[in-house]
């Protein structure tokens, strides 16, 4: 059964520092998201990606975050300058497309950031 | 804006039947998930339903959808000890052809012998 994948499944950066998230979606799926959970806290919406451009960006999406579509497979996530309150699971979804609009979201297992 | 809305914990006894509620504020909702979360792991797409039905069962899950009171709710069958984790109620309306969620709190299952 296709699967979203994200590495790694866990990272530990100093605050401060630059990090980048991977995720490698279905392989017929064109629209992809970003989602965080903070520990105890609701899954937030971060970002949507489509035809390589931003779809839709939260509020929590600023300028200290980007995603990029490198290559044909991966879809990353960069942080830079990570703060403490940037620890979190954060999970990659994808989505196929229809005659109908989007079909259903699956998610990936999710990257634990921790900011130290 | 959208919200969902969520009781925070169930206790239900082994081999009982467990229902989850969820009530969410987007009447334009297309697809009403539900997700489950175990200790330390990722989201399980567990069912969904398109908001147009009322109804889905799947084995021993049971989704309700009450479109006009804006109410989804989860029934788990015969609930196992293998059930305990996380139940997260997201919704999603198409905007711009793609499919962003809003979640729930989360409501934790726990079951006991």
């Amino acid at each position: 059964e296709p699967e979203v994948t994200q590495t790694p499944s866990h990272q530990v950066t100093q605050m401060g520092q630059e990090v980048i998230l991977r995720c490698v979606p279905i392989s017929n799926h064109l629209y992809f998201y970003w989602y965080r959970q903070i520990l105890g806290q609701k899954v937030e919406f971060l970002v949507s990606f489509y035809n390589n451009e931003i779809s839709e960006k939260s509020e929590i999406f600023d300028d200290q975050f980007s995603v990029e579509r490198p290559d044909g497979s991966n879809f990353t996530l960069k942080i830079r300058s990570t703060k403490l309150e940037d620890s979190a699971m954060y999970f990659c979804a994808s989505s196929g497309r229809t005659t109908q609009g989007s079909t259903e979201a699956f998610f990936g297992q999710g990257t634990r950031l921790t900011v130290v | 804006g959208e919200d969902v809305e969520q009781s925070l914990f169930l206790s239900v006894r082994e081999g009982d039947s467990s229902v989850i509620n969820c009530t969410y504020t987007d009447s334009s909702s297309t697809y009403l998930y539900w997700y489950k979360q175990e200790p330390g792991a990722g989201l399980q797409l567990l069912t969904y339903i398109f908001s147009n039905m009322d109804m889905k069962q799947d084995q021993r899950l049971t989704v309700l959808l009450n479109k006009k009171d804006k109410h989804l709710s989860l029934r788990i069958a015969d609930t196992q000890t293998g059930d305990s984790a996380i139940y997260f109620c997201a919704e999603s309306t198409f905007s711009g052809g793609y499919n962003k969620l809003i979640f729930g709190a989360g409501t934790r299952l726990a079951v006991h012998p």
